[in-house]
């Protein structure tokens, strides 16, 4: 299969951790990688490889993966974490890119 | 500072063409693989395709195969995808985005603003 699924919403307290998952047969053969998206604004990459941030990503951001499913958490979610958070791998053939359907953060 | 800058988008009928632009700075354009990535209005991000840093492979998402050609002008540090027979469903901005790595990993490091496309009679 090369579907990627999230859930579509997630909640979180201010200061609190929240986990987004990211499940799919492909992610058994390929880290994901995990993007923080805001209205009107390009894709941000926050999260690629096993637990790879790029420079300029505060370190509350980090990624897992175990057999078909792949999590990015946030521990000590800030305001400015509310988002929509897309998570990005291969297909099956590894020359196909496919993203998740996206999980819209919300930090109360 | 590494730059992407799409152009090209508009309003184009259903059935017709329109080609993208993305033009690429700050960074040695011929080293990366380079991706299109699009966003259908209020819905996900779209894998579309991608490109080796020589142009000898190409991979497209099933629904613009045979429709969209994807390429690139090492020489003029641009990336390029023609969209023939549009249609309404490929409405979306595009953007164009740089692979983290020298191979094909799917991980994008830089994006461009993104070009909106709409097809609509």
């Amino acid at each position: 299969s090369s579907e990627l699924t999230q859930d579509p919403a997630v909640s979180v307290a201010l200061g609190q951790t929240v986990r987004i998952t990211c499940q799919g047969d492909s992610l058994r053969s390929y880290y994901a990688s995990w993007y923080q998206q805001k209205p009107g604004q390009a894709p941000v990459l926050v999260i690629y490889g096993k637990n790879n941030r790029p420079s300029g990503i505060p370190d509350r951001f980090s990624g897992s993966s175990s057999g078909n499913t792949a999590s990015l958490t946030i521990t000590g979610a800030q305001a400015e974490d509310e988002a929509d958070y897309y998570c990005n791998s291969r297909d099956s053939s590894g020359n196909h890119g496919v993203f998740g359907g996206g999980t819209k953060l919300t930090v109360l | 500072e590494v730059q992407l800058v799409e152009s090209g988008g508009g309003l184009v009928q259903p059935g017709g063409s329109l080609r993208l632009s993305c033009a690429a700075s700050g960074f040695t354009f011929s080293s990366y693989w380079m991706s299109w990535v699009r966003q259908a209005p209020g819905k996900g991000l779209e894998w579309v395709a991608n490109i080796k840093q020589d142009g000898s492979e190409k991979y497209y998402v099933d629904s613009v195969k045979g429709r969209f050609t994807i390429s690139r002008d090492n020489a003029k540090n641009s990336l390029y995808l023609q969209m023939n027979s549009l249609r309404a469903e490929d409405t979306a901005v595009y953007y164009c985005a740089r692979d983290l790595r020298s191979y094909s990993s799917g991980w994008y490091d830089y994006w461009g603003q993104g070009t909106l496309v709409t097809v609509s009679s």
